[in-house]
């Protein structure tokens, strides 16, 4: 079946390490993106990509990094510059509409 | 910039009641999609409806209608006799384009609880 995965579905952090939520998609979409949730909150843009090897910032990258080496895949690294990491990461491409992950939910200890 | 506004935080219904969620937006763009999300508990987004900025024609599906009105910019969405399974939160989002790629903006979700 055609879908985006996203794994893990629960990963937990010690605070100060760098950690990477992957994403692979097996819908032949260019554009792919990584969105974060926050409880009681809409999901904010931090990165997306077009293109195989091309990404842009979106509205929080800060702390963030991402890769796009294979178009079936785009791994975000949650840094440990990122000051308040715990919260929902989506995973999402679009075709004709925006098609999202199951998505991780990242807890820092 | 876009703006997505969902200034209902949380509606409470008994089953088998209408209810209406509302959405309203700001864009400069004259080409613009609108969609509508639902949000399970299990967390993952399930898409409802995509519209076009030049399709102001409502749309109904089932128990799910939309109303679409560019003179006050907004999206509503009805969801007629409700059911416990319609329980999820509700997001509304609009897509600019930006460059080559599309970006999606979220309101902050309308949290519905349907009881028996």
């Amino acid at each position: 079946d055609g879908g985006i995965t996203q794994s893990p579905k629960y990963l937990f952090r010690k605070e100060g390490q760098n950690v990477t939520l992957s994403c692979e998609q097996n819908l032949n979409h260019d554009a792919m993106y990584w969105y974060r949730q926050d409880p009681g909150q809409g999901l904010r843009l931090i990165y997306y990509s077009q293109i195989v090897n091309d990404f842009q910032k979106g509205d929080i990258a800060e702390g963030y990094s991402v890769s796009r080496e294979k178009k079936e895949s785009f791994p975000l690294t949650v840094t440990s510059a990122q000051k308040n990491p715990t919260a929902f990461y989506l995973c999402a491409t679009l075709g004709s509409e925006q098609f999202f992950g199951p998505g991780t939910r990242l807890t820092v200890l | 910039a876009q703006k997505v506004t969902q200034a209902q935080t949380e509606i409470s219904v008994v089953e088998k009641e209408d209810v209406t969620l509302d959405c309203v937006y700001e864009t400069r763009d004259t080409t613009y999609y609108l969609f509508w999300y639902k949000q399970p508990p299990s967390g993952e987004l399930v898409f409802l409806i995509r519209r076009n900025s030049f399709d102001e024609q409502n749309e109904i599906s089932g128990r799910y209608s939309w109303n679409f009105q560019k003179s006050t910019s907004s999206f509503n969405f009805t969801i007629t006799a409700s059911q416990v399974v319609d329980s999820a939160v509700y997001f509304c989002a609009l897509s600019a384009h930006t460059g080559t790629a599309s970006k999606l903006t979220f309101g902050t979700g309308t949290r519905l609880q349907v009881t028996l």
